[in-house]
């Protein structure tokens, strides 16, 4: 199959750690990916994982991979009002030349 | 270096007309991928192209296609258009379309269509 689905909206304060969680359902994927996207622009690449991996950190982001419950997520610490933005996690598999994206996470960092 | 570019930026269509979008994707990248994003489906892959040859197309009807130049740059047609086909179009270009290149992605041409 091809959903990957990711909780809608999370809200942090200000220098709190934020988790967004994401699961994906194709098993032969090989890479997955965190992306950013804020209001008008296009989708920047924060982050991406082996999918042999367990863990990959990555400055403030740390991103986690249970590869037998197919969940990724992504812990941004010390959260800060900047990176209020819709995160996408993505999945890609070898020869596809294509991403499968999540529904997308709207997160809302509070002052 | 130059980002991936795309225009128009902003586009109001009547429903029927057809239109074009056009992506320049950075110096030396030879894959350009498009994606139609949408509040009620996200974001879904349309197709992807590499060296003027089309890899890899998504689920949408014919009247969605694509080309792509020698020089990579590339352009998506949509005929015959529809009020669902109002969206953003994202473009996406890396070197080799690879599991393992990353993508960059443009800012989109919002499409409206009334």
């Amino acid at each position: 199959g091809e959903d990957v689905e990711q909780s809608l909206f999370l809200s942090v304060r200000e220098g709190d750690s934020s988790v967004i969680n994401c699961t994906y359902t194709d098993s032969s994927s090989t890479y997955l990916y965190w992306y950013k996207q804020e209001p008008g622009a296009g989708l920047q690449l924060l982050t991406y994982i082996f999918s042999n991996m367990d863990m990959k950190q990555d400055q403030r982001l740390t991103v986690l991979l249970n590869k037998k419950d197919k969940h990724l997520s992504l812990r941004i610490a010390d959260t800060q009002t900047g990176d209020s933005a819709i995160y996408f996690c993505a999945e890609t598999t070898s020869g596809t030349y294509k991403y499968i994206f999540g529904t997308g996470t709207r997160l809302k960092v509070l002052a | 270096k130059a980002g991936v570019t795309q225009t128009p930026r902003y586009l109001i269509k009547t429903r029927g007309q057809q239109v074009t979008l056009s992506c320049s994707p950075i110096s030396g990248h030879r894959s350009v991928s498009w994606y139609q994003q949408t509040p009620g489906q996200g974001l879904q892959f349309l197709f992807e192209y590499f060296s003027e040859t089309q890899r890899n197309k998504g689920n949408f009807p014919g009247r969605f296609s694509g080309r792509q130049f020698s020089n990579s740059r590339s352009e998506m047609n949509v005929s015959t258009l529809e009020l669902g086909d109002s969206a953003l179009y994202l473009c996406a270009s890396s070197l080799s379309g690879g599991k393992d290149t990353e993508a960059f992605f443009g800012q989109g041409t919002r499409l409206t269509v009334v």
